[in-house]
């Protein structure tokens, strides 16, 4: 079974400020990929950043970056020097390697509002 | 056009209405997935389609009948619903067979049954 949480129903940070968002993940896989999804109040799931079981080094992109410490099943998200429109739900997901139909699970979401 | 699209954005019907939604993709993916979102829970697989056939279908209520004409192409045809039907209705598009291809979606139709 796989099983995707995030603890974090609202968070806030201020402008320009550094925010990390929590996901822990439970899964009997011995590969799979962690993915972190952004959506906006019009809805649309954006896709941020992937990391792979198996990669040695965490992932970047741009402002994104996950913090993977794979002993302890966590991904959590950083964003670096936050932007306003950076407001919006992040969802943390999982694709284990095994599934057919590349089955993602996702979170239940945090909620992140940056203050001006 | 890129991406992922779905229409209608917006959708409010009655119980005993019949309507369809509409999903394509341009990405050259080979599968394509339903997605129901309701508030305060997560993201509920509805339907997967691999290669055109469907490899999913998670115990979803016969009022849902999805469509996939091609590997561009996703319906979900909606008959009978309840007011518990009313949520957001993600498409997303991917490659199976290879886990570490992140989904794309589409914008959603947020469909409310009166």
């Amino acid at each position: 079974a796989q099983k995707i949480t995030q603890t974090q129903p609202g968070m806030f940070v201020q402008e320009k400020e550094a925010v990390t968002l929590d996901c822990t993940y439970d899964t009997s896989d011995p590969s799979y990929g962690l993915f972190w999804y952004k959506q906006p109040s019009s809805g649309e799931m954006i896709f941020l950043i992937y990391q792979g079981s198996y990669d040695q080094q965490n992932a970047t992109e741009g402002r994104y970056s996950l913090n993977f410490q794979k002993a302890r099943k966590s991904a959590n998200l950083v964003i670096s020097a936050s932007q306003l429109g950076d407001s919006a739900m992040y969802f943390c997901a999982i694709s284990p390697g095994t599934n057919t139909g590349n089955q993602f699970y996702f979170g239940t979401g945090t909620s992140l509002t940056v203050i001006p | 056009e890129t991406g992922v699209t779905q229409t209608p954005r917006h959708l409010v019907m009655g119980m005993t209405n019949k309507k369809s939604l509409k999903c394509e993709q341009h990405l050259g993916h080979n599968a394509m997935y339903w997605y129901k979102q309701s508030a305060k829970k997560p993201l509920e697989l509805m339907f997967v389609y691999s290669l055109e056939e469907r490899v999913e279908n998670n115990s979803v209520p016969s009022r849902f009948s999805p469509e996939c004409p091609n590997s561009s192409h996703l319906f979900l045809h909606l008959h009978t619903l309840q007011p518990e039907d009313s949520a957001l209705y993600l498409c997303a598009s991917g490659d199976t067979g290879d886990w570490d291809s992140a989904l794309h979606f589409g914008n959603g139709t947020r469909l409310t049954v009166t």
